[in-house]
């Protein structure tokens, strides 16, 4: 069975300061993930995925992750924040080979000040 | 390129009654997933449909059902009602099914029914 976990239900910043959102899986096998963004009143958009290969990946509006296999873990982290990056953040994470039937994180809610 | 639309956006019903939502793709997009959020148990997979056949479901009771039709379009209804169905429906289409070789799914802007 797959599990995330995200460690962080809300993360305060200030605008222009970096910021890390952590993500952990639990997985037997190999895996697919993923980090979206929701805006209020909004989808799910995709922000950036992990397939295989290079470990740092890297997505839209400024955004990276570095999948680490030996902790389990794919942290979300952009350098300078700003004002409009103000959303719930989810972590999800899919079984390759399995039922292709995504597990989701329940969200971290960045929340720049001015 | 439209997005994903659902419809309707706000939905008030109560116990024990019934309720369709809405779900157009992607032009040319052929899979639909459909997902619950709740503030308790966040982001959860209720089925995916794909060419008008269910391929996955989520762990969901029987009151939960949807279709997909010839277009591409999708419907989900819940039956019998619970306040506990009060939730945010997410609609997600895609090209192929599922997030297989990380396909991706585009997400609508979801229809929020609350049950009273």
């Amino acid at each position: 069975a797959q599990s995330v976990t995200q460690l962080d239900s809300q993360v305060p910043v200030f605008e222009e300061a970096p910021v890390e959102l952590r993500c952990n899986y639990s997985s037997s096998v190999s895996v697919y993930l993923f980090w979206y963004v929701q805006y209020p009143n909004q989808g799910l958009q995709l922000l950036l995925k992990y397939l295989s290969g290079s470990t740092l990946v890297k997505g839209i509006n400024g955004f990276e992750a570095e999948f680490n296999k030996s902790q389990t873990s794919f942290h979300l982290r952009k350098p300078s924040v700003h004002i409009s990056d103000t959303a719930e953040y989810f972590c999800a994470v899919l079984t390759s080979g399995g039922s292709y039937i995504p597990t989701f994180g329940r969200g971290t809610s960045l929340i720049v000040h001015p | 390129k439209a997005g994903v639309t659902q419809t309707p956006r706000y939905l008030i019903k109560t116990r024990g009654q019934q309720v369709t939502l809405s779900c157009s793709p992607i032009s040319g997009h052929r899979s639909v997933s459909w997902y619950q959020q709740t503030p308790g148990q966040g982001l959860q997979f209720l089925f995916e449909y794909f060419s008008e056949t269910q391929r996955n479901k989520g762990n969901f009771p029987g009151r939960f059902s949807g279709r997909q039709f010839s277009n591409s379009r999708s419907e989900m209804n819940v039956s019998t009602l619970e306040l506990g169905d009060s939730a945010l429906y997410l609609c997600a289409s895609s090209l192929a099914p599922g997030l297989a070789g990380g396909n991706e799914q585009f997400f609508g802007p979801g229809t929020r029914l609350t049950v009273l």
